[in-house]
């Protein structure tokens, strides 16, 4: 299974660009990359998903480098309703096996 | 819109009690998963369902067993509730397209309190 990394949090301000990575130095060929977002008392939710290179979708950017090892989310000019809890999710599901494993989770806190 | 609906938000059960956890989905989705979540270990899968009564165990399915009887609900049950089960669950679910993964719709979650 992709052992997953993430920060524990972030802070930034209203406005700003964010980058939250998430490395998965031991990626499978198969495995694909997705980030989710959580608000409190809520499960998450979905916001990208990519297997190389970059995918840009109305919400947020994830680029991934060639060795695919690392993965970047990119959220443009955040605003206070951005702040939550974002997890990658890195892995492939097969008919019979799941190799699903969700990051430790990234806190981003946005102020004014 | 998804719909996947978890049939309690807080639950408290007492040590040894047989705990059910129940989860359904309104998307006709082959895939189902029981996740819990807890502070400083993100979401850890338990057990998950490609198919009406199949499954397969996830990272820590230890302690807890699934039925898959229906396509559209998957329960998680707890055969002797411990303290060390106290966290919060988390139900999924999720179509099989053409690619390796697709985006899993969640519930709001259950949050269980073993005494």
């Amino acid at each position: 299974l992709a052992k997953t990394t993430q920060p524990i949090s972030m802070d930034s301000y209203e406005g700003q660009e964010v980058n939250i990575t998430c490395s998965h130095n031991n990626i499978a060929t198969n495995d694909y990359i997705t980030w989710y977002q959580q608000f409190p008392s809520q499960g998450p939710r979905f916001i990208i998903q990519g297997y190389k290179t970059k995918v840009t979708n109305e919400v947020a950017s994830l680029f991934i480098p060639a060795d695919r090892k690392s993965s970047t989310l990119s959220l443009p000019r955040v605003s206070l309703s951005d702040t939550a809890v974002y997890y990658c999710l890195v892995g492939y599901l097969t008919g019979t096996a799941s190799k699903l494993t969700f990051g430790t989770g990234t806190r981003l806190q946005v102020t004014l | 819109d998804v719909k996947v609906t978890q049939s309690s938000r807080y639950l408290v059960k007492r040590t040894g009690e047989k705990v059910f956890l129940e989860c359904v989905q309104d998307m006709d989705h082959e895939n189902m998963f029981w996740y819990r979540q807890d502070p400083g270990l993100g979401l850890r899968l338990i057990y998950f369902s490609y198919d009406v009564k199949m499954k397969e165990k996830g990272d820590i399915p230890e302690g807890y067993s699934v039925s898959r009887e229906k396509k559209e609900r998957f329960s998680l049950i707890l055969e002797s509730a411990s303290t060390n089960q106290t966290s919060m669950y988390l139900c999924a679910s999720s179509f099989t397209g053409t690619r390796g993964t697709d985006t899993q719709y969640f519930g709001p979650g259950t949050r269980l309190t073993v005494l």
